[in-house]
């Protein structure tokens, strides 16, 4: 056990709808990322936050947005979902931003 | 930008036996950090091993340790005694040590089979 935790585990939805991925960090840690893995593109760095700010930003798509909160858990959002947006979404967190990332177990999003 | 690169999509081996896995990598930093993650069939991503580019002495973990190669860009993974529960995907990742630039950069995989 990471320490990481991410819910839901599983997330079955429609084609243009949006759900809410949420992920809260290690304790302690101040930097969260996000990172897509899918059969075709593999692990994708999204975005990252440290200590509630945006600090860097990957291949992330417009209708996807993130957020890091005062309480340092961060959300993931993904709107107007396309099947192709189906994958595993992997939170990280890190106590700074050169340290080692731990992952938590991942929300498996499919888009019917 | 950099990039990380498995050649072995799969492999196997025996139980107890010693394997290794390749990686290679390309960067123009000098400084930096090098990973191997290991996800098994949970899908958990599990770290395996850290090594840091400025230090010559290569990282061990128990079973774990690394062959890392600065000149040739080369960052190995060797697993020795290999056990059962060893079996799963193991991903290469490199990190820059530029600040805000700390994402980490995967590989596609090795799939890795111990075989009873």
């Amino acid at each position: 056990d990471s320490g990481v935790t991410q819910t839901p585990k599983h997330l079955i939805t429609a084609t243009g709808q949006r759900v809410t991925l949420r992920c809260s960090p290690r304790s302690g840690d101040l930097s969260v990322y996000w990172y897509q893995q899918s059969l075709d593109q593999g692990l994708q760095f999204l975005i990252q936050y440290y200590n509630g700010e945006e600090r860097a930003k990957g291949n992330i798509l417009e209708r996807f947005s993130a957020q890091q909160f005062p309480d340092l858990h961060s959300e993931l959002n993904l709107s107007s979902l396309e099947l192709g947006d189906s994958a595993l979404y992997f939170c990280a967190s890190s106590t700074l931003p050169k340290d080692e990332q731990y992952f938590g177990p991942g929300t498996r999003l499919t888009v019917t | 930008a950099q990039t990380v690169t498995q050649s072995q999509p799969e492999m196997s081996v025996q139980e107890a036996e010693t394997v290794t896995l390749s990686c290679t990598y390309d960067t123009s930093e000098n400084n930096y950090y090098l990973f191997w993650y290991k996800q098994p069939p949970s899908r958990q991503m599990i770290l395996v091993i850290r090594q840091e580019a400025y230090k010559q002495q290569n990282a061990t973990e128990n079973r774990f340790s690394v062959n890392f190669q600065k000149a040739a860009k080369s960052f190995s993974l060797k697993i020795s005694d290999s056990q059962l529960g060893d079996t799963a995907m193991y991903f290469c990742a490199f990190t820059s040590n530029w600040l805000g630039n700390e994402k980490l950069t995967f590989g596609t995989g090795t799939r890795l089979t111990i075989i009873p």
